[in-house]
């Protein structure tokens, strides 16, 4: 069964960091293909990462090139989403999701609050 | 990376169909056979509910169906319930792992 589940969500100040992880189960990161979405309160969807199943290739929004960095354990079978130099803006809750086929399996969310 | 756009809102009555539409451009949609939608309900996550331009995920009622024509793809929920009144997004490849998502429709079943 296959299981994703977010964590290190919290409150940090502008310009600050926090590192997210997504631990899976029911496969290995080894084999497939990740992604972070994130969701500001009240809006839409945003895709903000994706790292390829051999970790060949990552990407990045726009929005977060530069500030975030994508990254895996394979040991530990987790995923994470280092993000620095955080903005106002960046408040919102992320999801980590499985690619292909589509992004069919997703966690249930961490809040991040960055804010004074 | 500007996102794909879609209506507002869509509403039907139950039974009814209704078709959400999301438009981009020949460097996402048009030129992508990766679109997928999602649909989420309120303080919930989002869960695929077709892949691949038309693909159903096993599991997704056959009432749920995807096609693309041009630069828009579109959903198309037919014979519509009480329980499929969510919001929907749509999401395409836009080439070098760049994805990008909708800007969302919320479906009211009246």
């Amino acid at each position: 069964q296959v299981q994703l589940v977010e964590s290190g969500g919290g409150v940090v100040q502008p310009g600050g960091s926090l590192r997210l992880s997504c631990a899976v189960s029911g496969f290995t990161l080894s084999s497939s293909g990740m992604h972070w979405v994130r969701q500001a309160p009240g809006k839409g969807l945003e895709w903000v990462a994706f790292i390829q199943y051999d970790g060949s290739n990552e990407q990045y929004a726009d929005s977060v090139k530069g500030r975030f960095t994508i990254s895996r354990d394979y040991s530990k079978n987790t995923l994470y989403l280092q993000m620095n130099s955080l903005r106002n803006e960046d408040t919102a809750v992320y999801y980590c999701a499985k690619n292909k086929p589509g992004m069919g399996y997703w966690g249930r969310g961490t809040l991040v609050t960055v804010s004074s | 990376q500007s996102a794909l756009t879609q209506p507002r809102s869509v509403s039907g009555s139950p039974g009814q169909s209704v078709t959400i539409s999301c438009t981009g451009t020949s460097s996402d949609v048009g030129g992508s056979n990766y679109v997928s939608w999602y649909q989420q309900h309120p303080g919930k996550a989002p869960k695929l509910m077709i892949y691949d331009v038309s693909q159903r995920p096993s599991g997704v009622p056959d009432r749920f169906s995807g096609s693309k024509s041009g630069n828009t793809a579109s959903l198309t929920i037919s014979g519509l319930q009480a329980e499929d009144e969510a919001d929907y997004y749509c999401c395409s490849f836009a080439g070098s792992y760049i994805f990008v998502f909708g800007t969302g429709t919320k479906v009211t079943v009246l």
